[in-house]
């Protein structure tokens, strides 16, 4: 079956500075990678996605990229901010099945 | 409503009473899934249910949690005879294509 692992565990940035945080992926026929964002006392919430026909993906501040060949994919925040501060999922998926979920990151922005 | 709903946000029990947690999914989302997330832990999955389909049930840790999903809508997960390992926060997300959306979750403590 699939397995996602996801690193670092936790990651202590200088705010302003970038962050990415990386995905690894074992089941070639995934296509499916979001990635989710929890703030503390809350659920995850979606942040950004992407599907295996496409490399690169951004939304303002953050973007996510795939490697496919790699079995890869990481999420790259820049221009951090203090709200940027929270656990951080990685997932990948096939059609019609359920997510396989990271282990999470854990991200510090230092004032 | 616009989001997955879970009632309640908070319960106190005491080891060896019952429990039920309930989830509201999004209208017309058929995927129901429960996760568990011990204190700053990942998420574990418990159960999932899609459509009229069985539901895997693979993640339930013993025979004292059981998870009903009533006319494709609403969700009760049980949990029979609490321990204090059951304490965590139970989260509840609905798909309709991939994405999750997931509630706030009941934080559980067993006392």
């Amino acid at each position: 079956g699939e397995n996602v692992e996801q690193h670092p565990s936790t990651l202590s940035v200088q705010e302003g500075d970038s962050a990415v945080i990386k995905c690894t992926y074992s089941d070639s026929a995934s296509n499916y990678f979001p990635w989710y964002k929890q703030e503390l006392g809350k659920g995850p919430q979606l942040i950004i996605d992407i599907r295996s026909n496409v490399g690169e993906k951004k939304d303002q501040r953050i973007a996510v990229t795939l490697n496919k060949t790699a079995k890869h994919f990481s999420l790259h925040i820049t221009e951090t901010q203090p709200e940027d501060s929270a656990v951080y999922f990685c997932a990948a998926s096939k059609s019609n099945y359920q997510l396989i979920w990271g282990a999470g990151t854990k991200l510090i922005i230092k004032p | 409503g616009a989001g997955v709903s879970q009632s309640p946000s908070n319960k106190v029990t005491e080891k060896g009473k019952d429990v039920e947690l309930r989830c509201d999914p999004i209208s017309g989302h058929t995927a129901l899934y429960w996760y568990r997330q011990s204190l700053g832990q990942g998420l574990e999955f418990l159960i999932y249910f899609q459509g009229n389909s069985a539901p895997d049930k693979s993640g339930l840790p013993s025979d004292r949690f059981s998870a009903e999903r009533t006319g494709g809508s609403v969700s009760t997960l049980t949990i029979q005879r609490t321990q204090q390992e059951d304490s965590a926060v139970y989260l509840c997300a609905s798909s309709r294509d991939g994405g999750y959306t997931f509630g706030s979750g009941t934080r559980l403590t067993v006392v």
